[in-house]
């Protein structure tokens, strides 16, 4: 995928620690949260969602944190493989009843997974 | 089972000229979804569709982008006449409806360059 290389936030993390990764957003009244993984040369790939009636939510190795008071999202991976490294995005659909489901992307943290 | 379809994968012609992207969505899927990824603006919603129908195109950048979605398995982005600053990277997606949790599912994309 064309990644915004010069300009991502870049995590560096240790294999077999965890990792966490931060989104904001500032829309109040976003419905729905998505985290994608997008790996070199390949589209967005679903990870994890969460509804704004929730505040966690927990998959495979991830789980996602959602804090409404401060708008904040973040995604934490267990265990970080190689096969971790990546960019991954956080998405919002922010107003569901006008709009459906339109989804907003973040700019994307690329992950860099040292052995 | 197969995901999102794209072709081509890689496309490059000359300013000026047409260009044809097709995208396939996941068998039973009703939304579409076409987006942009370059390096300065990240992930850009363009247009989607609700069983076949556009919804919103307010994404679309002008008139020389046109998307079309003749039936359920098939729908096209068209750039007519293309020019250097449409090279990016084009995705389509999918989901099952356009409902809040139906997570959007992304081909690998079309990497277009304009001579």
């Amino acid at each position: 995928g064309e990644n915004v290389g010069l300009h991502l936030p870049t995590l560096s993390v240790q294999e077999g620690d965890n990792s966490i990764i931060n989104c904001a957003y500032s829309n109040s009244a976003s419905d729905y949260f998505i985290w994608y993984k997008q790996e070199s040369g390949k589209g967005p790939q679903f990870i994890i969602d969460i509804r704004s009636n929730m505040d966690k939510r927990q998959g495979q190795r991830v789980t996602v944190l959602l804090n409404k008071t401060v708008k904040h999202l973040s995604l934490q991976i267990a265990a970080t493989q190689p096969g971790d490294s990546a960019v991954y995005f956080c998405a919002e659909i922010a107003n569901f009843k006008a709009a459906g489901n339109k989804l907003t992307f973040g700019g994307g943290t690329r992950v860099l997974v040292k052995p | 089972d197969a995901g999102v379809i794209q072709s081509p994968r890689h496309e490059v012609t000359e300013m000026g000229q047409e260009v044809t992207l097709r995208c396939k969505p996941i068998s039973g899927h009703n939304s579409l979804f076409w987006y942009r990824q370059t390096m300065m603006r990240g992930l850009e919603l363009l247009i989607y569709f609700n069983n076949n129908v556009p919804i919103d195109d307010s994404g679309m950048p002008e008139d020389r982008f046109s998307a079309k979605m003749p039936n359920a398995s098939f729908s096209t982005l068209k750039i007519q006449p293309s020019e250097p600053r449409d090279s990016a990277v084009y995705f389509c997606a999918s989901s099952l409806d356009r409902g809040v949790n139906q997570p959007q599912h992304f081909g690998d994309g079309t990497r277009l360059s304009i001579l």
